[in-house]
């Protein structure tokens, strides 16, 4: 069972839309529809933000959206806000009543 | 609200057990179709899922960690428990307490404890 692949970091400027990757293997992303997304900021819990690929928790902005194709699950953040200046995490079911993170992705708002 | 707090010591030494308290408040431990776990962050970082409990009582543990870790719940005091022997500095992190429905995601978190492995 290996992490899932993020990049280390993105960036992108107020207003703009950043795309985060996340990929795995067939046997968690490619198998199942239960990939969520956590973001966290400094000294803070993880918080959900995306579930079963594509679903927002009550609250929580449009501007965060997600989809996964094959392998590889991705969150887009548009409309960049300072704000969104965190860690994100993706998470996917892998199976056998386990789950696998990806190593985080730090985002940088300019 | 789901409320969960970790509490326990903040340094443990090298190859004797670390041993965790979740205290569950505005809602029962017991409840129904709900699954509670641990999650854990070494300093700087990614998160690494450690194993779960179903309120009937199955745990599922990472195949990492298998061989270390015991989950367990005191229903009398509403306290999810995490226990992981044999520690090494590498097992130093901040341990967070989880509760959720289902496997599409990790709703409600606790604070999260951290705990140091050194001498």
């Amino acid at each position: 069972q290996s992490a899932l692949t993020q990049p280390a970091s993105v960036s992108g400027s107020p207003g703009q839309s950043i795309t985060i990757s996340c990929t795995g293997t067939s046997s968690d992303v490619g198998s199942f529809n239960l990939v969520s997304w956590y973001q966290q900021h400094p000294g803070k819990a993880p918080k959900v933000i995306i579930y079963e690929v594509t679903k927002r928790p009550s609250g929580v902005s449009n501007r965060f959206s997600g989809s996964k194709s094959g392998n590889t699950a991705s969150l887009t953040i548009s409309g960049l806000q300072g704000e969104d200046e965190a860690d994100y995490y993706c998470c996917s079911y892998a199976g056998e009543n386990t789950v696998v993170f990806g190593g985080g992705t730090k985002l940088t708002v300019l | 609200q789901l409320q969960l707090m970790e509490s326990g010591p903040g340094l443990v030494k090298p190859s004797e057990t670390l041993s965790l308290t979740c205290t569950v408040t505005d809602g029962s431990i017991s409840s129904s179709s709900y699954f509670w776990g641990w999650i854990r962050q070494p300093p700087g970082k990614g998160l690494q899922w450690i194993g779960s409990l179903y309120y009937s009582g199955s745990t599922y543990y990472n195949p990492s960690l298998k061989s270390r870790v015991s989950i367990s719940v005191d229903t009398s005091n509403n306290h999810l428990s995490l226990k992981l022997s044999s520690v090494t500095a590498a097992d130093t992190a901040v341990y967070y307490c989880v509760g959720y429905f289902d496997w599409s995601s990790f709703d409600n978190w606790g604070q999260g404890t951290l705990v140091a492995v050194s001498s």
